[in-house]
């Protein structure tokens, strides 16, 4: 089993939609969770920490289910910018952090 | 501005040379790390150094060798020993000398092999 897993997509959206996506982990003793955004042949770049609380940053809500080990990521009113690659990171056994393969988003208007 | 810069953006490299991967940051980071991502593939941690002068093997480090001279400086270099070098490479690091902290990646450098 990966320590990282995400369905690949592509999730083709139109604008305006609600999208979501899930991410499981392996490492039950992981402490840190987090989300990047990569463009397509740019660097990821920091989307939003996730907390056990869960988080929100405008359109974006991030949750975390530790008793069935996976985080999501809930997008609302995508945006044509928001396409892009969303790589789901979690803290793998080691320590180190583990990114999963992505899930690529296409928003069309 | 503060950040992390990569060069070159682009490389070519015959079969047979070693290459030289630059890495500088400016945000005062102790840790700093290497990474590969091939298509499709989440991003492969190769080196990574928690402090000057000490580094660690990531899970794909056959082929590489790096160097922490510096706090600002991490170089990457892809030996002749690294059979499938073709790859984008990414370079960042994190606050602190917990490797479980969030990351910021410079541009990273594509390097091809002819």
């Amino acid at each position: 089993r990966k320590e990282v897993e995400q369905d690949p997509g592509p999730f083709n959206v139109p604008e305006g939609a609600t999208v979501a996506f899930n991410c499981t982990y392996s490492n039950s003793a992981s402490q840190s969770f987090f989300w990047y955004r990569q463009d397509c042949r740019k660097e990821p770049k920091l989307l939003m920490s996730v907390y056990s609380s869960g988080n929100e940053d405008g359109r974006f809500t991030a949750q975390l289910n530790r008793a069935s080990q996976y985080i999501s990521l809930l997008i609302r009113d995508s945006k044509l910018s928001d396409s892009a690659t969303y790589l789901c990171v979690v803290q793998g056994v080691g320590g180190k952090l583990v990114f999963g393969a992505g899930t690529i988003l296409r928003v069309k208007s | 501005d503060g950040g992390i810069t990569q060069s070159p953006k682009y490389l070519f490299r015959k079969e047979g040379q070693n290459v030289t991967l630059s890495c500088e940051q400016n945000l005062n980071h102790d840790a700093m790390y290497w990474y590969r991502q091939d298509p499709g593939q989440g991003l492969r941690l190769i080196y990574y150094s928690q402090i000057v002068n000490d580094f660690q093997k990531g899970d794909i480090a056959e082929g590489y060798s790096v160097s922490r001279e510096k706090k600002e400086s991490f170089p990457l270099t892809v030996t002749s020993a690294q059979k499938n070098p073709t790859a984008f490479y990414l370079c960042a690091s994190s606050i602190g000398t917990a490797i479980y902290n969030e990351q910021f990646f410079g541009p990273g450098t594509r390097l091809t092999v002819l």
